[in-house]
């Protein structure tokens, strides 16, 4: 139990352009997901929590304009990165945690490697 | 705010040795303790946690950290290691009301055969 997928697990875009990474929680509701954003060798840094049906909370330094959650539905978040640039390019990570039992714990997904031209 | 330091970046060891992983954090308040591991080209899965009771905990496949809430450690220990655990250990701590995961750097374990 407790999985998460992402969609897609790579994707490869040109600047300029804008990607959507969808998380869906396959076996339980999620009132709560969040996106992270991890650099090569580098530990794993939250951009923003993302509650079903209210808006995201980003994180101090997060473009919520460039980064765009939606969170539309107890299973499924989106992180749409707007306008991406090389600087964009990351391993992106989301996680939800549980509407039932004990509240603490997060599942994560398997990632998103982004990678812009 | 919380904070997370795994003091080494890297671990070599040989198969079959013990091991031990770092973590020290810094909190104004109580939290709850995780170690994660992420092997590669894969997401995080959850190895094991302390959130009250006993401070030793294990997980199934033979690691076990201990809580030390006077050196604010949650070191991570294994007595073999095997080739297969060969990954990125992270540490991370949350607090008790918002739980959002502070992160460590990440170690990252190489087992040598």
């Amino acid at each position: 139990g407790a999985v998460v997928s992402q969609h897609p697990s790579r994707v490869i875009c040109k600047s300029g352009t804008s990607v959507k990474i969808e998380c869906r929680s396959l076996d339980f509701q999620a009132t709560t997901m969040f996106w992270y954003r991890q650099f090569p060798k580098q530990s794993l840094m939250l951009m923003a929590t993302s509650n079903e049906g209210s808006k995201a909370t980003y994180e101090q330094g997060v473009e919520k304009d460039k980064f765009l959650i939606n969170h539309a539905s107890l299973t499924l978040s989106t992180l749409t990165v707007t306008s991406a640039h090389p600087e964009d390019s990351s391993f992106y990570i989301c996680s939800a945690r549980s509407t039932s039992g004990t509240s603490y714990e997060q599942y994560f997904g398997p990632g998103t490697r982004l990678t812009v031209t | 705010a919380q904070s997370v330091t795994q003091l080494d970046s890297q671990v070599p060891v040989f198969e079959e040795a013990p091991v031990e992983l770092r973590c020290n954090y810094s909190s104004s308040v109580s939290v709850y303790l995780f170690w994660y591991v992420q092997y590669p080209n894969q997401g995080l899965q959850l190895l094991l946690k302390y959130l009250s009771g006993s401070t030793l905990v294990e997980s199934i496949n033979g690691f076990e950290a201990e809580f030390n809430k006077s050196q604010t450690s949650f070191h991570l220990r294994k007595p073999s290691v095997h080739i297969s655990d060969t990954a990125e250990y992270f540490c991370a701590v949350s607090d008790r009301g918002a739980q959002k995961l502070v992160f460590g750097q990440g170690t990252r374990l190489t087992i040598n055969p």
